[in-house]
């Protein structure tokens, strides 16, 4: 069974500064299945990339995802003030089928 | 445009069973390559998945809780439906249902609001 690790759980930065957020996987994993999703509070999950690096429709280009077996990154190049949400990564097709991360919180600092 | 929407009790009691329904909107659950998905969130938690339907009928449900899920559809209602049994108050949070995309990348791109369930006597 599949552990995906998200890292660190909570960040805390200012607008304007970059964030890196890393999801390890406990097994490789095919880059056309990992997916990163934002959750703001009271809000459903949006998606944010697929395909491991793919930005979904309207997605701003200051969002990037990159990595490939165990080891992925989301990167937000410039946070802005309505970045500031938990994300979650995701993989689909190994056992239990679909699975998630416990979320990285990003804060404000 | 892509919409679902959940349905159902907010407040079960343990041992009970719940059934919530997804109705949505904007694709058929007969083209290929979609599915319908449902994940749930305890308060304060991470996600979970639950389970799946696919075009083809074909269901998968997550190893932890197979015994107790159940999930169909009816496309001539635009429906999906997941029953819980033996309800427990562990189960309380909000459960959401999600569009599937299923090509050369599997990924779920527009999800419901969610709905709040309640598990106490």
């Amino acid at each position: 069974e599949i552990v995906l690790t998200q890292s660190p759980g909570t960040l805390s930065l200012s607008p304007g500064e970059r964030a890196t957020l890393s999801c390890r996987a406990s097994q490789s994993v095919s880059s056309s299945y990992l997916v990163w999703y934002q959750q703001k509070p009271g809000q459903a999950p949006r998606l944010l990339i697929y395909g491991a690096s793919s930005r979904a429709t309207g997605i701003p280009d200051r969002f990037s995802g990159s990595g490939s077996g165990t080891d992925f990154t989301l990167t937000i190049s410039r946070l802005e003030p309505e970045d500031f949400a938990v994300y979650y990564c995701q993989e689909y097709a190994t056992s239990p089928l679909i699975t998630f991360g416990q979320g990285t919180r990003l804060e404000i600092k | 445009q892509i919409t679902l929407k959940e349905s159902g009790p907010t407040l079960v009691k343990p041992t009970q069973t719940l059934t919530l329904t997804c109705t949505f909107s904007g694709f058929s659950l007969t083209t290929t390559g979609v599915g319908v998905g449902w994940i749930r969130q305890p308060p304060g938690k991470a996600l979970e998945w639950l389970a799946l339907i696919y075009w083809d009928d074909d269901k998968r449900y997550s190893p932890s809780l197979k015994s107790r899920l159940t999930i169909t559809k009816d496309t001539s209602k635009n429906q999906v439906v997941l029953t819980v049994t033996n309800m427990d108050p562990v189960d309380t949070g909000t459960y959401y249902c999600a569009h599937i995309v299923i090509s050369y990348y599997y990924y779920m791109d527009v999800w419901g609001k969610g709905t709040t369930v309640t598990v106490s006597s």
